[in-house]
């Protein structure tokens, strides 16, 4: 246990539905990143905040995707509208800035898109 | 892409044997770690080796870093049944996120 949660941990939806997810971070860690990864391969980064503000998105992360971290401290990531392809592993990461290079994962939130 | 690709993607070894797993980038980098994922759960951080290192120790496991070939590899020795895990490399991103890039991963089972 990394000291990262992630909730829930297992989710089916049906395509066109909205789904969110939520991540608490170590609770001193001011940096927070959303990955996802799909069967087979490794990690991909979608999002990271520094504190509240969201600083960084990738250009995986579609317009169906948002992401929030209200008072710097748990985030929510949803999908609206989700599709099949949707369908894999959300991993959420933090660390502490400027110290820690490291990241500690939760142990995710997998999601199957029927 | 910064993305590294690791080498096997897949390797079955017996209790107590050596487990060898390479990894190569393709751009320059302050800093490369391993983390281990069990089937179906988060990431765990192993070993992180800077740029200037070129070798480094923690238990059983063993970092060794060449920055001229773009190349490192993670060696396990002694493994152990509950070494079975999916092994990744990770560079960061130089930009202000530092957010992880990680390859496809090699896929260790270890046999009782």
């Amino acid at each position: 246990d990394t000291g990262v949660s992630q909730d829930p941990r297992h989710k089916i939806t049906k395509r066109g539905q909205n789904v969110t997810f939520r991540c608490d971070p170590i609770s001193e860690h001011n940096r927070l990143y959303w990955y996802r990864q799909t069967l087979g391969q490794g990690p991909e980064f979608l999002t990271y905040f520094q504190n509240e503000a969201q600083l960084e998105k990738s250009r995986l992360l579609s317009d169906r995707f948002s992401a929030e971290r209200p008072k710097g401290s748990f985030s929510t990531l949803e999908i609206q509208r989700t599709e099949q392809g949707d369908s894999a592993m959300y991993l959420c990461a933090s660390n502490l800035r400027s110290i820690q290079e490291t990241q500690y994962f939760g142990p995710g939130t997998r999601l199957l898109v029927l | 892409s910064q993305q590294g690709e690791e080498d096997p993607q897949a390797l079955s070894i017996q209790e107590g044997e050596n487990a060898t797993m390479n990894c190569s980038y393709k751009t320059s980098i302050n800093n490369l770690q391993w983390y281990r994922q069990n089937s179906g759960r988060g990431l765990v951080h192993l070993i992180l080796i800077r740029s200037n290192e070129r070798e480094k120790h923690s238990g059983r496991l063993r970092v060794t870093l060449d920055t001229s070939k773009k190349s490192s590899s993670l060696l396990i020795t002694a493994s152990r049944a509950a070494d079975t895990a999916s092994y990744f490399c990770a560079t960061a991103a130089r930009t202000g996120a530092n957010n992880l890039f990680f390859g496809t991963g090699t896929r260790l089972t270890v046999i009782p």
